[in-house]
């Protein structure tokens, strides 16, 4: 069954540092897509990163880059020189493309980043 | 990336009535469309999956006859919460994704959410 793992519920970090997210899925269909997303207080999803199942090297975003370690079923979100409005809920999500075409969630790590 | 426009950003009513939420497509054609919904400080549960002209498909738990789906056309989809309860009170979000749209034919655009309050 298609299965999102976030196992951070809250995380810190200091302005100007690094911080990984993890993220952890299950899947049986060959072909899927990995997704990050933030959402802040306001409720807005905003798409971070995306990792194609068949892609050789990891997504780049700006700040954000995603350590995909497909063998480990990881897809970790790396966010480089936190600032003060990364603080918000971020979400792994994969979609499968020919199992069940579902979008599906992780349970969400919320970051604070401070001083 | 493509716009997604959902309607209401929030709506409060009253016990016993029924509430429509609309999400729209602005710029590309939605061929699927996923209804979430949100408690506080927790995660998008998926409520259901539509695809233009066929019934949506519910997920485990998710009463289809209280949460009706409605995706008619290639550009809006409709959940309407029927006989609406203090407990269906909650943050509900679309999104939409179509063909040639987004990353690797996967991504998914998300409408605002509309938070609805049943009193």
């Amino acid at each position: 069954a298609q299965k999102i793992t976030q196992t951070q519920p809250g995380m810190f970090v200091q302005e100007k540092e690094a911080v990984t997210l993890d993220c952890t899925y299950d899947t049986s269909d060959p072909s899927y897509g990995l997704f990050w997303y933030k959402q802040p207080s306001s409720g807005e999803m905003i798409f971070l990163i995306y990792q194609g199942s068949y892609d050789q090297q990891n997504a780049t975003e700006g700040r954000y880059s995603l350590n995909f370690q497909k063998a480990r079923k990881s897809a970790n979100l790396v966010i480089s020189a936190s600032q003060l409005g990364d603080s918000a809920m971020y979400f792994c999500a994969m979609r499968e493309l020919y199992n069940t075409d579902k979008l599906i969630f992780g349970t969400g790590t919320r970051l604070q980043v401070f001083p | 990336g493509a716009v997604v426009s959902q309607h209401p950003s929030w709506v409060i009513c009253k016990s016993g009535t029924s509430v429509k939420i609309e999400c729209r497509s602005l710029d590309f054609q939605a061929t699927t469309m996923f209804w979430y919904r949100q408690f506080p400080k927790q995660s998008l549960m998926l409520m259901a999956t539509s695809n233009e002209g066929s019934k949506a498909t519910y997920e485990q738990g998710v009463e289809k006859d209280k949460f009706l789906i409605n995706h008619a056309s290639l550009t809006l989809s409709t959940l309407t919460v029927t006989s609406a309860h203090p407990e269906d009170s909650s943050f509900y979000i679309c999104s939409a994704s179509g063909p040639g749209q987004g990353k690797g034919n996967t991504e998914a655009f998300f409408g605002q959410g509309t938070r609805l309050t049943v009193v």
